[in-house]
Order: structure tokens, then C-alpha cells, then sequence
């Protein structure tokens, strides 16, 4: 929603340049982990995800890090385009959660044309 | 919105009210969950839910209620609203039959605002 934005971290970029959006977790026995986006008005949208046992995971234009030694994960979006304005989140499952995910408080993208 | 609908998706509402937000999913997902979104909070959860009739309280549950009749449904009521549940509520659904199971859809999200 449009007031989800005030106080996060803002990154803004060129279009067609790359992005790289950054997220520390909290749980070192998390081994699940999603990066979702969220559009102004609209309820979250799963991006990708990536197991503990990998360090990187590629979609369609988006590629997905995770170091678990230092316990961050980002997510690169090649070529960035004004549809990817949003805000982004990362979400850990955590130890013991069960099936619920934690989430972070989320990074704004703005793309400028 | 992976076959999830809620329900109002906006009102307004006096304080000491009670208040019911429905979440309807046509995905036979088994596990679903209510959660708020507030400037600089981020998704909390309030409650959710791993069956029908069975629910469990979330990081935010106080002055919230739940219940699940139907694996459809998943019901969140609010019993004497106040200014502090003012927020955009969203429900999402996991588990569902060959899915990741803690991939989570989300609905359209209600804005709720309490006067």
C-alpha cells in the first residue's frame, strides 16, 4: 500500500540498469528463504525462493544470493525496468515456526525513466 | 492473486465496533494466515490457521479472533475495534497440494480504518 513505504530503505536506479536489493535474516536455522514484491495498493507477490542448501538460484531476470555465513541474501533484477517499482520483501521460515514465514520491513525500488 | 479474495476491501469503522474481515480461497490450500502491514512494521502476523478449527495466535493477536468452519474460509474478527487496528489487513494461503510449503499467497488486502 502507498504508506508501507515511509521510513525503509530507498534504492533508485536507471532503467535498464541492474539492481541489487540486500536483507539481513535473523535466524541462523532458517532454510527457506523468499523474496516477494509489493506494488502500491496490491498484496504481495512471491518473486523466487532458494533452499539453504543452495547459494544462488536464477528466475526470468532475477537471481537470488544467499550467504549463510554472514546471514544475507540479496536479490539482483537484471536490466530494471519501471514496473519493477515496488517494495520488496525478504521472508525467513525460521527454526521451529512451523509454517510461517518472517518478514523483513522491506527495501523501495524507484526506477527512473 | 492465486484464487484469493477478501472481503470488504475497504471500511471505515467507529472505535468500541466490532468488525469482521472475511478471507475466501478457492486453492484447498491448507494452511492460511491473517496479517497487518504498518508504516515501518512491515507483515505481522495476527493469527493463523493449519486446518479447519484449528488455529493459533500470532506475533499480534491481542484484540483479534479467528475462526476457520470450512477450509474455504478463514474469518478474522475484530471485537471492539480501536484507532490502533487502523492498518491494511492481508490474508495468505499455504500448503497446498504440490506447492512449497511455506510459500505463501497473498490476497488484495482491506484497508481498514477505525474512527
Amino acid at each position: 500500500g502507498e504508506n508501507v513505504g515511509l521510513h525503509l530503505p530507498t534504492l533508485s536506479v536507471q532503467e535498464g540498469d541492474n539492481s541489487i536489493i540486500n536483507c539481513a535474516y535473523s535466524n541462523s536455522a532458517s532454510d527457506y528463504f523468499i523474496w516477494y514484491k509489493q506494488e502500491s495498493g496490491k498484496g504481495p507477490q512471491f518473486i523466487i525462493d532458494i533452499r539453504s542448501n543452495m547459494d544462488k538460484r536464477q528466475g526470468q531476470r532475477v537471481t537470488v544470493l544467499l550467504n549463510k555465513t554472514v546471514k544475507h541474501l540479496s536479490l539482483q533484477i537484471a536490466a530494471t525496468q519501471p514496473g519493477d517499482s515496488a517494495v520488496y520483501f525478504c521472508a525467513e521460515n525460521g527454526m521451529g515456526s512451523g509454517n510461517k514465514l518472517v518478514f523483513g520491513a522491506g527495501t523501495i525500488l524507484r526506477v527512473k525513466s | 492473486d492465486a484464487g484469493i479474495t477478501q472481503s470488504p476491501r475497504h471500511k471505515v469503522t467507529e472505535t468500541g465496533t466490532p468488525v469482521t474481515l472475511r478471507c475466501h480461497q478457492t486453492e484447498n490450500h491448507r494452511y492460511m494466515y491473517w496479517y497487518r502491514q504498518d508504516p515501518g512494521h512491515g507483515l505481522r502476523l495476527i493469527h493463523y490457521s493449519y486446518g479447519v478449527k484449528d488455529t493459533d495466535k500470532g506475533e499480534v493477536s491481542d484484540g483479534y479472533s479467528v475462526s476457520r468452519s470450512k477450509t474455504e474460509d478463514f474469518l478474522l474478527t475484530l471485537e471492539s475495534a480501536t484507532s490502533s487496528q487502523t492498518s491494511v489487513y492481508f490474508c495468505a494461503i499455504s500448503g497446498g497440494g504440490g506447492s512449497i510449503r511455506y510459500e505463501q499467497y497473498f490476497g488484495p488486502g482491506t484497508r481498514l480504518t477505525v474512527t
